[in-house]
């Protein structure tokens, strides 16, 4: 069984301050991980996705990944919030050869000025 | 190019009432997958619909059903409403069913709410 656990519900950073938001996953087979964002109001976009390549994975917008097998971990991170950055994310992931993601209950990022 | 869209943006239905919710999907793109979130949590899997045929499908019970046209885009239609039912209902279109090969792109979703 997949499943996904973000730690958190809430992070709020300064501007210009690393931004560090937390994944673990559990997956019985070597998984496929993802990261979305959703702005209010909006669907879903990937930032960026793990597919069994290179372990750290570079995204949209300045954000990168590092897939953890030993740690079942996938945290997404960027080295200098901006107020733009404010938004939800969602970690997520997916079997190889599947068609649905299972989804983490979201992280809320704010940016503070 | 057109992205995803979705009608109607937002929706009240009563509780044992049917609703019907639309999704165009992108230009080129032939697979939809419908995504149920509730407030404050990550979207669930509802179902993918591939050339027209449903391709997969979470736990779900059966009064929701959905269809896919010839032009890809699809309907997610749910019977007997329940006030749990009450959520952002996202619809996903991509070039092809597998994940790792193919990125979903969202639409804005519709807001159903139930009373």
């Amino acid at each position: 069984a997949q499943s996904v656990t973000q730690l958190g519900s809430h992070v709020s950073v300064s501007e210009g301050a690393l931004v560090l938001l937390r994944c673990n996953y559990s997956s019985s087979v070597p998984p496929y991980l993802f990261w979305y964002v959703q702005y209010p109001n909006q669907g879903l976009q990937l930032l960026l996705k793990y597919t069994s390549a290179a372990t750290l994975v570079k995204g949209i917008n300045g954000f990168e990944a590092e897939f953890k097998k030993s740690e079942t971990s996938f945290h997404l991170t960027k080295p200098s919030a901006h107020m733009s950055d404010a938004a939800e994310y969602f970690c997520a992931v997916s079997e190889s050869g599947a068609n649905n993601l299972f989804f983490g209950t979201g992280t809320r990022l704010t940016v503070i000025p | 190019e057109t992205g995803v869209t979705q009608s109607p943006t937002h929706l009240i239905k009563t509780r044992g009432q049917q609703v019907t919710l639309r999704c165009s999907s992108q230009s080129g793109h032939n697979t939809v997958s419908w995504y149920q979130q509730a407030l404050g949590q990550g979207p669930q899997f509802i179902f993918q619909y591939y050339r027209e045929e449903e391709n997969g499908r979470g736990n779900f019970p059966p009064r929701f059903s959905g269809l896919q046209f010839p032009n890809y885009s699809s309907e997610l239609n749910v019977n007997a409403l329940e006030l749990d039912d009450s959520a952002l209902y996202l619809c996903a279109s991509s070039r092809g069913s597998l994940l790792s090969s193919y990125e979903q792109y969202f639409g804005p979703g519709t807001r159903l709410t139930v009373t």
